[in-house]
């Protein structure tokens, strides 16, 4: 069972480019998040997404956008990617219909901007 | 916007100590609450929930106090493996009915020998 899977672990970017951070579980969870974690802070809501379908905007949206096609997938999208945006990237589900609120984690990806 | 709040540490303790971390949210409405577990350069790790007065897992022990919103973990008899960065998080609901979960920026604890 592998649970949350992200990828790339690692990236780094050059100022301007793009990439997508992509997200799988296999739990068959409704909820999926995206939280960006910067050196000694707490994790930020990006989006987040209650299923296929539908998603929203957490605490700090700007410069990302997300898609739910699928319940397993929830890619995120760096367009213009800028120096703020380096950060560790985690991405997580839970699985609200059985009335857990708590979130599994996946493994991060580190992404540096340059 | 709802705020968790948490003492960042560093809690320095030594082998055997017992170690308390106390967290404040500001939400009133919250029911639920959990305590993470984050390793250095790692993802968090679901170590506690709390439903009502409090929950006991071995060594760790968390209590809600909803009059005075907060929360604490205690920690028994130190190990060397709990030193890691501890989470507060709490659940909110959003105006749209689904849930956000709010992180407090964490405690850290080093354990000594």
């Amino acid at each position: 069972n592998a649970g949350v899977t992200q990828t790339p672990k690692f990236r780094i970017l050059k100022i301007g480019q793009s990439m997508t951070l992509q997200c799988a579980q296999d739990m068959n969870h409704n909820y999926m998040y995206w939280y960006r974690q910067d050196p000694g802070m707490g994790l930020k809501l990006i989006y987040y997404s209650v299923g296929a379908g539908i998603t929203d905007k957490g605490e700090v949206p700007n410069g990302y956008n997300v898609s739910r096609s699928t319940t397993e997938d929830f890619p995120l999208r760096l367009e213009l990617a800028a120096p703020s945006q380096t950060s560790v990237y985690f991405c997580a589900s839970s699985d609200r219909s059985g009335g857990d609120l708590w979130a599994f984690f996946g493994q991060g990806t580190r992404l540096t901007v340059v | 916007r709802k705020e968790v709040e948490q003492d960042p540490g560093p809690f320095n303790v030594p082998e055997g100590a017992t170690v308390a971390f106390n967290c404040t949210y500001s939400n009133s409405a919250s029911q639920s609450f959990f305590w993470y577990r984050q390793d250095c350069r790692k993802e968090p790790k679901l170590l506690m929930s709390v439903y009502s007065s409090g929950n006991e897992d071995g060594r760790f022990t968390a209590q809600l106090n909803r009059a005075s919103q907060y929360i604490s973990l205690l920690i028994r008899d130190s190990k060397l493996s709990d030193s890691a960065t501890y989470l507060c998080v709490v659940p909110e609901l959003t105006g749209a009915g689904s849930y956000q979960l709010t992180f407090g920026k964490g405690t850290k604890l080093s354990v000594i020998p």
